[in-house]
């Protein structure tokens, strides 16, 4: 079975403070993306990387920066945390269906990031 | 950018009812995802459509996408309380295998 695992799944940080998120998923999927998921506005992609130190940007990546080192491993930064940016964070690798074509992409059980 | 409306945006329901739920787009659909998520976890893979017309099911879960290919809907028949949740559409958005997400619909399923 897939997995992806996060490093946190809750946190609690200052205004201000650097935070980290890290992703990690063990069937060497190429794409790996961080979301955000908030009450009304359903999911929006922060960044999403389709190879190793590849990145691009979402549709809401102001305030965040991201990293993949390596292929299983995607974080996220959050380099100068904000109230606003208290949320629930979400990561996913995905893998082609042969079948079809198309996707499917693995989540992992999210990090419920509190900014005090 | 496509947009992806859903409906109802919550649902309660009696254990045994059938129910369905609704997602619409601004655009054409070229690959139709639906995805379950439990309260306060990640979201799991349920099925994907391609094809106007198209319907797959898997246990009492029936996905459709009409013929027009802008909208899908999901039918769970006999409801479950294991079937409580929150469900979300999401559709092909530019390559990379990014998905654009509806902004769910939530299902509570009473005894």
């Amino acid at each position: 079975d897939v997995k992806v695992t996060q490093s946190s799944r809750y946190l609690v940080k200052r205004t201000g403070e650097k935070v980290f998120l890290e992703c990690v998923q063990d069937m060497d999927h190429e794409n790996m993306f961080w979301y955000r998921q908030d009450p009304g506005l359903g999911l929006r992609l922060i960044y999403f990387s389709y190879d190793v130190k590849m990145k691009e940007k979402g549709d809401i990546p102001e305030g965040y920066s991201v990293s993949r080192e390596k292929k299983e491993r995607f974080s996220l930064i959050l380099e100068s945390a904000s109230t606003n940016q208290t949320s629930m964070y979400l990561c996913a690798s995905s893998l082609t269906l042969e079948e079809t074509g198309g996707y499917e992409q693995y989540f992992g059980p999210g990090t419920r990031l509190t900014v005090t | 950018s496509q947009e992806l409306e859903q409906s109802p945006q919550s649902l309660i329901v009696q254990e045994g009812k059938n129910l369905t739920i609704n997602c619409t787009s601004s655009k054409t659909l070229y690959g139709l995802y639906w995805y379950k998520q439990k309260y306060g976890e990640g979201l799991i893979f349920l099925m994907m459509l391609q094809k106007g017309g198209e319907e797959k099911s898997h246990e009492k879960i029936t996905a459709k996408l009409d013929e027009k290919k802008q909208q899908s809907s999901l039918h769970i028949t006999a409801s479950q309380p294991s079937h409580a949740g929150i469900y979300l559409c999401g559709a092909d958005s530019g390559g990379y295998q990014k998905v654009t997400f509806g902004t769910g619909t939530k299902l509570q399923v009473i005894p």
